[in-house]
Order: C-alpha cells, then structure tokens, then sequence
C-alpha cells in the first residue's frame, strides 16, 4: 500500500512564486525522500532527509521533515516555468534496503 | 551511482500477448526491484527479486501475470503476461547500492 500521500495533488503557481508541497506517511521511516519526474520522463532524485534530521536545503529546494506527525514538506522558492512537474514523496522502511515506497505526487504547474 | 538500462524502452502492444522487459545494471546487486506507474499515478512496487531465489510479490501482484527472472546480479526479466489495456503503464526496474536506491530509465508500454 501506499506509504506517502502527498497534498495538494495538483498546484499551479505564477514564475516567481514559492511552491510548497506536503507529505504525510504512516510508519517509522529511515529517511524520506523526493523525486522530480517531467511529463513522459524519468525520475530525478532531489533531496534525502533522515530520520534524525528536521530540515535541509539544496539550492532552491527546502524539505522538512517531522517525525512526531510522520509528515514531510518541500518548498520551492523562487519557482521557475522548468520547475513544472511532479513530484513525490518516497519512505524507506526502517528495514534495511527496503525498497522505496512513493506518495501519489503533485503535479505544480509554474505559469511563466 | 548505478546506471540501469532497460530494454525496450517502448512497445505497444495487442491485448492477449505477453511482453518482456529486460533491466541491466552495470555492477551486481544483490536486490533489484520492479516498479509500474500507470498513467498519471504515482510508482506501485511490483516485487522484489533477489538473485537465487523466488521473487517476492506484492499486494495485488501475482507470479502468473508478472513473472520475474533474476538470473544473475546484473540483470533481471520481468514479463507482462496475457497483457490487457489496464497493463498500460511504465515499468521500472530498480536497484539498492550503497545504501541509496537508483532507477531506470523506464519502459513505456501501450496495450491497444
């Protein structure tokens, strides 16, 4: 099943703009992380966050990460029309090498 | 990183046949994974294929509809079998190195 639900399942924004999207999971995690993927493209990992962390920056990308309410955040400032995509959230178990399980995504729309 | 290739990258195919994609990766992994995200969804974990033993399943994934292959640590075969319209989707394979888990480049398929 499912372990990340991400909210809003689809956001549209004007260039300029901070984008920021939600995730929420239900089990302990190892870390979680987000992945980018364009239309008909592949997936684009952005950024890991562990367990023991509350926040990390990657250029214009901020994710938090708060274990008491197993949610997560990421935010994209200064949104660009190329940051239009989706993006999901992804929970590794705290099992080693379990495999990634994905959120349903938000599809952001950056109108230039 | 890990460089996962697949094989094809695209098919379309008719209702009833069956359809094997084909995952290579280019230094041996104990675990690969297999993914499908059907259009406009997010990725649902298919099974985990250890080499050496059977594959494991998940949820609503069956060996007969999907059998896998894992031949040696460098590659894996997952079938699409007696496909219907429904089987539309990209099928990912993916692997564990070092603790982060990598994608491939997906395959695409089309089931009129």
């Amino acid at each position: 099943s499912q372990q990340g639900e991400e909210d809003p399942q689809a956001l549209s924004i004007q260039e300029g703009e901070n984008a920021t999207m939600n995730c929420s999971y239900k089990t302990s995690i190892n870390n979680l992380q987000w992945y980018r993927q364009n239309s008909g493209r592949g997936l684009v990992h952005l950024i890991l966050i562990r367990s023991n962390e509350r926040e990390k920056h990657s250029g214009r990308l901020r994710v938090t990460l708060d274990t008491s309410k197993k949610s997560s955040s990421l935010l994209i400032t200064a949104s660009r029309a190329a940051d239009t995509a989706s993006y999901f959230c992804a929970a590794e178990g705290l099992s080693g090498n379990t495999p990634l399980v994905f959120g349903k995504g938000t599809r952001l729309s950056v109108i230039a | 990183s890990a460089v996962i290739s697949q094989k094809p990258s695209r098919d379309i195919c008719q209702r009833g046949t069956s359809l094997t994609i084909q995952c290579q990766v280019d230094s041996q992994v104990t675990m690969m994974f297999w993914y499908r995200q059907q259009p406009g969804q997010s990725l649902t974990l298919i099974a985990t294929a250890n080499q050496g033993s059977e594959a494991t399943y998940e949820s609503g994934f069956v060996i007969d509809k999907f059998p896998i292959s894992r031949p040696n640590l460098t590659f894996s075969t997952l079938t699409v079998s007696n496909m219907s319209p429904e089987d539309s989707s990209i099928y990912l394979c993916s692997v564990f190195r070092a603790g982060e888990q990598y994608f491939g480049p997906g395959t695409r398929l089309t089931v009129t």
